[in-house]
């Protein structure tokens, strides 16, 4: 696709339960992010990959939030035993390289709600 | 620490009118500064961006920024605003002091236009 698609695009999870979200970032982006936003809130950073080089988990508010990328493609990131705090909107974006005067180019988000 | 504030969390301004969002930052090298617009159910879309030279941008839709240095601050201006330029819009600061990656988001403020 032309954009970064992300799904699903909405989430309705009980609390406890584990979320996995998908990120397909542009064709040929070699650097991929992951951002939470909540209500009322701008972007918190959560983890970003480049190429093989290890990821940058520095922005993971806690070890129930991975993430994984296969090569240069398709991201997941799982959140395990949602809590009522996890919900938010969760943003992808990509990057042709990586470093801060490259564009980062967003999806849509996924919308995840804990009950 | 790095940080972005946007005092405004609302702003309501006539079809026609001028615009402009305030953006004030704290970062302890050479910032690279952004803005960005996210409309209702849609990702973010870059407006502009300032990395350096010129102080005052040119961006998509009729917008521009000024980064002023002194005040640490990075204003979007729009001489005339349209209906469509209702959203919600997200300043933004990287560089250096933020791996280049991670960039810090504002809490953003959402414009209304009425008619």
């Amino acid at each position: 696709g032309a954009g970064v698609s992300q799904s699903p695009s909405n989430k309705v999870t009980e609390k406890g339960k584990d979320v996995e979200l998908r990120c397909d970032p542009i064709s040929g982006h070699t650097a991929l992010y992951w951002y939470r936003q909540r209500l009322g809130q701008g972007l918190e950073f959560l983890i970003y990959f480049q190429g093989n080089s290890a990821p940058d988990k520095s922005g993971l508010p806690s070890d129930r939030f991975s993430a994984e990328r296969t090569g240069e493609s398709v991201s997941t990131l799982t959140i395990q035993r949602t809590q009522q705090e996890d919900s938010a909107v969760y943003l992808c974006a990509s990057s042709l390289v990586s470093g801060g005067r490259n564009e980062q180019f967003f999806g849509p988000g996924t919308r995840l709600t804990v009950l | 620490a790095q940080s972005v504030t946007q005092p405004d969390i609302h702003i309501t301004v006539s079809e026609g009118a001028s615009l402009e969002l305030r953006c004030n930052y704290s970062y302890g090298a050479t910032p690279y500064l952004f803005w960005y617009v996210q409309s209702p159910g849609q990702g973010l879309q870059l407006l502009l961006k300032y990395f350096s030279g010129d102080t005052l941008v040119q961006g998509i839709k009729g917008f521009e920024a000024e980064f002023k240095r002194s005040q640490s601050s990075f204003n979007l201006r729009k001489p005339s605003v349209h209906w469509s330029d209702a959203a919600e819009y997200f300043c933004a600061v990287g560089g250096m002091n933020t791996g280049f990656q991670k960039l810090v988001f504002g809490t953003g403020t959402r414009l209304l236009v009425s008619p």
